[in-house]
């Protein structure tokens, strides 16, 4: 069965310094992967998706993640953090009709 | 112009009881699930549903019932209410290969 590894429940980072929240995937055949936010006593927004075409994909809130293949990884980052970015990250994999499967989640804090 | 839509957003009740919970999504998907959130933030899937027929139904006790009258709508009916089943519960929907969008999510708490 496909399934994610979030490493770091916790990342705490600078205002202005780079966001690296790392996701790890499992699965025998290319999946869908995403990452989604959840900000305090709200519901998932969806950041950005890897659906098989470029592996680099952008999303939204200057939020970047690069599909590598060779370590099985999809790690999300942004150049610069903002106070704003504070918030839990989810990692999620999807194959086929399968629903989404989420990873432990990340929590980010951001430092003034 | 909400497009996944729970109600109530929170919900207190004593055990024992017997509660709903409504999702209404009109972005025309096809599927429709809910998700259930621990005190631990884990995210795990609980039902899905697509154009009305139960498509998954994980290891969720039969106190737990979905329902959905039409592929828009998705409830869930929980009887007999736990401590444990305190959560925050989300309803999602999703059309082929695309990511979910999900409600705003409903805090059940029992007391």
């Amino acid at each position: 069965a496909q399934s994610v590894t979030q490493l770091g429940s916790h990342v705490s980072v600078s205002e202005g310094a780079l966001v690296l929240l790392r996701c790890n995937y499992s699965s025998s055949v290319p999946p869908y992967l995403f990452w989604y936010v959840q900000y305090p006593n709200q519901g998932l927004q969806l950041l950005l998706k890897y659906t098989s075409a470029a592996t680099l994909v952008k999303g939204i809130n200057g939020f970047e993640a690069e599909f590598k293949k060779s370590e099985t990884s999809f790690h999300l980052t942004k150049p610069s953090a903002h106070m704003s970015d504070a918030a839990e990250y989810f990692c999620a994999i999807k194959k086929g009709n399968t629903p989404l499967v989420f990873g432990k989640g990340t929590r980010l804090s951001v430092i003034a | 112009d909400t497009a996944v839509s729970q109600t109530p957003k929170y919900l207190v009740t004593q055990m024992g009881n017997d509660k709903s919970i409504k999702c209404e999504q009109n972005l025309g998907h096809d599927t429709m699930y809910w998700y259930k959130q621990d005190s631990k933030k884990f995210l795990k899937i609980m039902f899905s549903y697509n154009n009305k027929e139960l498509i998954i139904n994980e290891t969720v006790p039969n106190r737990f019932s979905p329902k959905s009258p039409d592929k828009a709508h998705l409830n869930l009916h929980i009887n007999s209410l736990e401590l444990g089943d305190s959560a925050v519960y989300f309803c999602a929907s999703s059309q082929t290969e695309g990511g979910y969008t999900f409600g705003s999510g409903t805090r059940l708490t029992v007391v």
